[in-house]
């Protein structure tokens, strides 16, 4: 089984709606990270957050928030969604050396 | 801020041939580097790493990288390129604040 997932994998949704991406994983590790990835842009960090108590916003965090459940989960949600919000979204987690293992990845369609 | 660049968007090479991916970085202080590989539909695995020690680290798939504090630099190498790399390449810095910055990527083509 794969340490970290995410659900959904694929999402299509319309301007306006709410919309929830979940990441969790089984690896252990405090550190968990939202980013996007756009073509020809590389990877952005949206959010992070070190345990359950501490969260920090990243390089691009405006119109989204996050949500950090428990050690093993943390959503991403996209109060309003707008199309500039089409991406590709990575959620990862980080081990005491700082490497960072990704999830597969959520692919998200805002219409 | 640390910043990182990877000045060839694309590449293309015959399969058989060598690879070098450039990577350079702008920070202070040695951070820690990283080489990350995405395939097509998937998400991104981890290459190598470097974090102190012997310049030349090696990682999974047949790949190297060097690391040159003078020239900022930490290039990814491969002796014989297979048509199975075709993928796109990123570099990363974390440079003390358990954040990875990445560069834009690298984008390889490989020719049979």
């Amino acid at each position: 089984d794969a340490d970290v997932t995410q659900t959904p994998r694929n999402r299509i949704t319309k301007t306006g709606k709410r919309i929830m991406l979940e990441c969790s994983q089984t690896k252990g590790h405090d550190r968990m990270y939202w980013y996007r990835q756009d073509p020809g842009l590389g990877l952005r960090l949206i959010y992070y957050s070190f345990d359950v108590k501490d969260i920090n916003k990243g390089e691009i965090s405006d119109g989204y928030s996050v949500s950090r459940q428990a050690q093993a989960k943390f959503s991403l949600s996209l109060e309003s969604a707008i199309p500039n919000q089409t991406a590709l979204y990575f959620c990862a987690t980080s081990d005491a050396t700082d490497t960072q293992y990704f999830g597969p990845g959520t692919r998200l369609t805002v219409l | 801020a640390q910043s990182v660049t990877q000045p060839d968007i694309h590449i293309t090479v015959s399969e058989g041939a060598s690879l070098e991916l450039r990577c350079n970085y702008s920070y202070g202080a040695t951070p820690y580097l990283f080489w990350y590989v995405q395939s097509p539909g998937q998400g991104l695995q981890l290459l190598l790493k470097y974090f102190s020690g012997d310049t030349l680290v090696q990682g999974i798939k047949g790949f190297e990288a060097e690391f040159k504090r003078s020239q900022s630099s930490f290039n990814l190498r491969k002796p014989s390129v297979h048509w199975s790399d075709a993928a796109e390449y990123f570099c990363a810095v974390e440079a003390g604040s358990y954040q990875l910055t990445f560069g834009k990527g690298t984008k390889l083509s490989v020719i049979p």
